[in-house]
């Protein structure tokens, strides 16, 4: 069974920082994986989908990795804005056709 | 504009108040799921359904029924509310399970059960 892991669970950084949030999966024959974004109160929107073909996906200030030999994927943010403040989720699609969430990174952009 | 419709936002209701919250996709996505969203446990799958009339157990299927009569809904049926079901409910869609094809959420329904 697929266990996805984020570390850390709450980051605090000035505004302006470049910054990199991780998540760990235990099963390498993973689909795809995919980094969300979750404001309070809200529901979850996607940021990026790398596929297991994929090294990694970039979006505008964003840029995910994924490496499934070492089951570890990077959500690398430049130049931080206090809008990026939220809860970033990767999830992962295993063999057994679920998605598995991890329990997400809370991310505070100070002014 | 492509979207999940989850209704309703907020319900409260009663134990052993059978309720429906129901989800509706206007994008042709064959995969449906329902999640369930809880401080320190985070994210956990419901049912999920491939395509219409196939659905399949998730992590945490007690105590709930789906249903996937058409392609664009995807029903949640609680026959007997209890407390502990006291939570945030997500409904998602997708092209296809597994796919490169991204999962979108709907804005969640918040259920309590007194």
């Amino acid at each position: 069974k697929q266990e996805v892991t984020q570390i850390p669970a709450a980051l605090s950084v000035p505004e302006g920082e470049n910054l990199v949030l991780n998540c760990s999966f235990t099963d390498s024959a993973i689909y795809n994986l995919q980094w969300f974004r979750q404001d309070p109160g809200k529901g979850l929107t996607s940021l990026l989908l790398i596929q297991s073909s994929q090294r990694e996906q970039t979006s505008g200030r964003l840029n995910a990795s994924l490496d499934k030999s070492s089951g570890r994927s990077t959500l690398y943010i430049a130049a931080s804005q206090p809008g990026d403040s939220a809860t970033y989720l990767c999830a992962g699609w295993g063999s057994a056709r679920q998605l598995t969430f991890g329990s997400g990174t809370q991310l505070t952009v100070l002014p | 504009e492509a979207q999940v419709t989850q209704n309703p936002r907020y319900l409260i209701t009663v134990t052993g108040k059978k309720l429906t919250v129901t989800c509706s996709q206007n994008m042709n996505h064959e995969y449906m799921s329902w999640y369930r969203q809880d401080p320190g446990l985070g994210l956990r799958q419901i049912y999920y359904s491939m395509n219409v009339e196939v659905t399949d157990k998730g992590d945490v299927p007690e105590g709930y029924k789906v249903s996937r009569k058409e392609k664009r809904n995807f029903p949640l049926i609680l026959e007997s509310p209890s407390p502990n079901q006291t939570s945030l409910y997500f409904c998602a869609s997708s092209l296809s399970s597994g796919s490169g094809s991204p999962l979108h959420f709907g804005n969640g329904t918040r259920l309590t059960v007194t």
